[in-house]
């Protein structure tokens, strides 16, 4: 089953706007939540992570805000550009026998119009 | 210096066929993943080696196998290759306590 839940599946934002995608998990044992980008041809990359123990992270205008009791973590780019268009992915972790163990949510599609 | 190189970059084959993808990684991780992205981009887990050592097997039919001859290096091997083969599939590895995945850039396998 589908361990991490994301949403939407795609999403047009004009230059400048907000760009909001959302996610959802269910095991608790998660305790390490990244954001991955990926380009067309590229392998997904890290963009920015957090930790359960804190409701917020920024990076230069990327924000992930987390809901500990509800389960849900939300990726925020403000002041979105042209070169922010690719497809990001949540994801959750949980340390493993052997190494860590990581699910993906399904994707957003990011555009952004000039 | 690629940290996670993958080969073959594209990969054309018929029905039935056996292939090979190598994947090296040089950033001295101890643990290595197989993941397939389907045509809808979602990744999915297949494998995972840590120090040469089988630890994740997803539902994965036993067609696939993986290799590990070492750290460094984590193959795939698909016997009887199926149309719903065809997929982009991606090595990526960490190093624990450490959390992040470095993946390559993909291997396109077009099975017709």
């Amino acid at each position: 089953q589908q361990q991490v839940k994301q949403s939407p599946q795609s999403l047009i934002v004009q230059k400048g706007g907000i760009s909001i995608i959302n996610c959802a998990y269910e095991n608790t044992a998660f305790d390490y939540f990244p954001w991955y980008q990926q380009f067309p041809g590229k392998g997904p990359a890290l963009l920015i992570a957090i930790r359960p123990d804190v409701s917020e992270k920024k990076e230069g205008r990327f924000t992930i805000s987390f809901n500990k009791s509800a389960k849900q973590f939300s990726l925020h780019i403000m002041d979105s550009q042209p070169g922010d268009s690719a497809t990001y992915f949540c994801a959750a972790s949980r340390a493993g026998r052997g190494g860590n163990q990581f699910y993906f949510g399904t994707g957003t599609s990011l555009t952004v119009i000039p | 210096d690629t940290a996670v190189s993958q080969t073959p970059k594209y990969l054309v084959t018929q029905m039935g066929n056996d292939k090979s993808i190598k994947c090296e990684q040089n950033l001295g991780h101890d643990t290595m993943y197989w993941y397939k992205q389907d045509s809808k981009k979602f990744l999915k887990i297949m494998f995972s080696y840590n120090n040469k050592e089988l630890i994740i097997n997803e539902t994965v039919p036993n067609r696939f196998s993986p290799k590990s001859p070492d750290k460094a290096h984590l193959n795939l091997h698909i016997n009887s290759l199926e149309l719903g083969d065809s997929a982009v599939y991606f090595c990526a590895s960490s190093r624990p306590p450490a959390r992040e995945l470095f993946f390559g850039e993909g291997s396109r396998l077009t099975v017709l």
